[in-house]
């Protein structure tokens, strides 16, 4: 069976300071990697993914991921977060191959809190 | 183009009622999800469909029910509701299983 598991519950950064959010995985075949975002109050989007190719992948606001196979693990970073950062982040994970159904298995999340 | 909405936003249930959670998405999109969200706990697959006509269980479907009968629409049934029914609840749909999912802003349901 596959797992994710988001290593922090909650982290607390000052505003421009940088964060990294921890995702590690559990999956005996090959899985497709994704980060959600989730504002308060609103359902989840999209903030990047690993498909294949380049290990390293970036947002259209800054975030990046690096998947690294031998450690097994999707952590998130960005080098200067904003107030408007503030929210909740999972991870997700897809295996390869199952069956085309789209079926993704989460994270706890973890909190980014964003100080001034 | 409205995306996934969701109807209604709240809701309190007491125990033993019963209640359909509704789900509409207007891009065409084949697969529908269907999650629950518990604090601490991530997003549960519930249900899902790959069509019309189509719907399999997901990691916690017992005490719920759903169906395909459009494209558009995938509705949520709880019969029994039960206090550990409690959470949040998101749909979401995805052109296809390998495409990103897109979700709807959920629905609080509170069972007291």
């Amino acid at each position: 069976a596959q797992s994710v598991t988001q290593l922090d519950s909650q982290v607390p950064v000052f505003e421009e300071a940088p964060v990294e959010l921890r995702c590690n995985y559990s999956s005996s075949v090959s899985v497709y990697l994704f980060w959600y975002v989730q504002y308060p109050n609103q359902g989840l989007q999209l903030l990047l993914k690993y498909l294949s190719g380049s290990t390293l992948v970036e947002s259209i606001n800054g975030f990046e991921a690096e998947f690294n196979k031998s450690q097994t693990s999707f952590h998130l970073r960005k080098p200067s977060v904003h107030i408007s950062d503030t929210a909740e982040y999972f991870c997700a994970l897809r295996v390869h191959g199952s069956g085309n159904t789209g079926k993704l298995i989460f994270g706890q999340g973890t909190t980014l809190q964003v100080k001034p | 183009n409205a995306g996934v909405t969701q109807t209604p936003k709240f809701r309190i249930l007491k125990i033993g009622q019963s209640m359909t959670l509704q789900c509409t998405q207007d891009m065409n999109h084949n697969y529908m999800y269907w999650y629950r969200q518990d604090p601490g706990m991530g997003l549960k697959l519930i249900y899902y469909s790959v069509g019309a006509g189509i719907t399999d269980k997901g990691e916690v479907p017992n005490g719920y029910n759903v169906s395909r009968s459009t494209t558009e629409d995938f509705p949520l049934r709880l019969e029994l509701a039960a206090p550990s029914q409690t959470s949040v609840y998101f749909c979401a749909s995805s052109p296809r299983g390998l495409r990103e999912q897109y979700f709807g802003p959920g629905t609080r349901l509170t069972v007291t």
